[in-house]
């Protein structure tokens, strides 16, 4: 089993659609949680990034991070055709460096107008 | 705005050839990161590096190695390359909130 499973979809929604994506996860040490969307041929982009339990919004964008499930999840409010990306959660323990990622597979999505 | 560079794009080898993929950044970034990107399988840490000189094993190091003896370059070395590396190869620069990757390498080895 893997530390983070996530819906590789493909998810297709219309333009103006709410858009859930989710990723679960199995080690209970992790306490960093970000968001990354990746364009066809770019790097990932960071989206979202929050510390422990609780939400963070930004925009249309909002974050939710529930460790008693071990759930997380981004919200996408309004989707545009220009959010139609792959997008990447992934975690961290505390006390590492930032960058020592474990990722999810990737979900992809297509808002079209 | 540049943040994080890579060498090339895209880059075809042959099989056992000693291939070099450079990653620059001018954040002034302490932590650098090799990935790698496979369908299916997400992005998995190759090595990382915390200070110049410095390195760590990440996830899947066999058939790699890094240097950085500068603070702003940080490289992957296929010591022999093998056509199981053939995939997207991505660096990243990240201190706390600020994380940036790099646009990939796509490297086919044939």
């Amino acid at each position: 089993q893997k530390e983070v499973e996530q819906d590789p979809g493909p998810l297709s929604v219309p333009e103006g659609a709410i858009v859930s994506l989710n990723c679960t996860y199995s080690n209970s040490a992790f306490q960093y949680f970000m968001w990354y969307r990746q364009y066809s041929r770019k790097g990932p982009e960071l989206l979202m990034y929050t510390y422990s339990s609780g939400n963070k919004e930004d925009g249309r964008f909002t974050a939710q991070v529930d460790k008693s499930s071990k759930y997380i999840s981004l919200f996408i409010r309004d989707s545009q055709p220009s959010d139609s990306a792959t997008y990447l959660c992934a975690m961290s323990v505390a006390g590492t460096s930032y960058g020592k990622l474990t990722f999810g597979q990737g979900t992809i999505l297509t808002v079209h107008p | 705005d540049v943040k994080v560079t890579q060498s090339s794009r895209y880059l075809v080898k042959r099989t056992g050839e000693k291939v070099f993929l450079e990653c620059v950044q001018d954040m002034d970034h302490e932590n650098m990161f090799w990935y790698r990107q496979d369908p299916g399988l997400g992005l998995r840490l190759i090595y990382f590096s915390y200070d110049v000189k410095m390195k760590e094993k990440g996830d899947i190091p066999e058939g790699y190695s890094v240097s950085r003896e500068k603070k702003e370059r940080f490289s992957l070395i296929l010591e022999s390359a093998s056509t199981n590396q053939t995939s997207m190869y991505l660096c990243a620069s990240i201190q706390a909130d600020t994380q940036y990757f790099g646009p990939g390498t796509r490297l086919t080895v044939l």
